[in-house]
């Protein structure tokens, strides 16, 4: 019973941006959209979440379409460091619940 | 900065032996977690706990124990290890005023011959 979808893997270029997709058709209103990533060996990190409006950190940015129903994580300028698994998740917030993560995407940065 | 550590990056055991994973948080957070990971699996959830005492079942529970006796440590305990229980353990804990963000220790790869 996944809530999100998205292909198992991706390349991306060094220094190029990396367009991570993610389905989730049936998210609900309260329902946000997390993403993670995990490095290989190391347990896995935060990067963003959002719910509705378009969101930006240091990291990468978060572009939700408008009826919800998918999002795309953006890598503005990928580093062979940002080769990693990443996972989207959809989950509502500050709730003693959760967070099951998916097989996520392998995404491999190439020089 | 929020730390999570767990008591052993690796570990080998053998069938039958009573195995405790150790996962402890020092931010004072209420939920913790445990995941096992496996090739082409990702991470499944095994138990978590939103407060002391607290433990809820995740996906795959079955063979697992666990323990929340103080509210900065969370223990994984298997009763009677066995070798479909090698994997990698990873504990994470969230919570806070104002944070909803999970933060995950490095993992325990158990080998269990």
């Amino acid at each position: 019973d996944a809530k999100t979808t998205q292909p198992p893997s991706m390349d991306c270029a060094e220094g190029r941006a990396a367009n991570l997709p993610c389905n989730h058709s049936t998210i609900s209103g309260n329902e946000y959209v997390y993403w993670y990533r995990q490095i290989h060996s190391q347990g896995p990190q935060y990067i963003i979440h959002g719910l509705k409006n378009n969101e930006t950190n240091e990291m990468a940015s978060l572009i939700i379409t408008e009826d919800r129903k998918s999002s795309t994580l953006i890598l503005p300028h990928a580093t062979l460091r940002d080769t990693a698994v990443y996972y989207c998740i959809v989950r509502v917030p500050y709730n003693n619940n959760d967070m099951r993560f998916g097989a996520g995407t392998r995404l491999t940065v190439k020089p | 900065d929020v730390k999570v550590t767990q008591s052993s990056r690796y570990l080998v055991k053998r069938t039958g032996e009573k195995v405790f994973l150790e996962c402890v948080q020092d931010m004072d957070h209420e939920n913790m977690f445990w995941y096992r990971q496996d090739p082409g699996l990702g991470l499944r959830l095994i138990y978590f706990s939103y407060d002391v005492k607290m433990k809820e079942k995740g996906d795959i529970p079955e063979g697992y124990s666990v323990s929340r006796e103080k509210k900065e440590r969370f223990s994984l305990i298997l009763e009677s290890a066995s070798t479909n229980q090698t994997s990698m353990y990873l504990c994470a804990s969230r919570g806070g005023k104002g944070s909803d963000t999970q933060y995950f220790g490095p993992g325990t790869r158990l080998t269990v011959l």
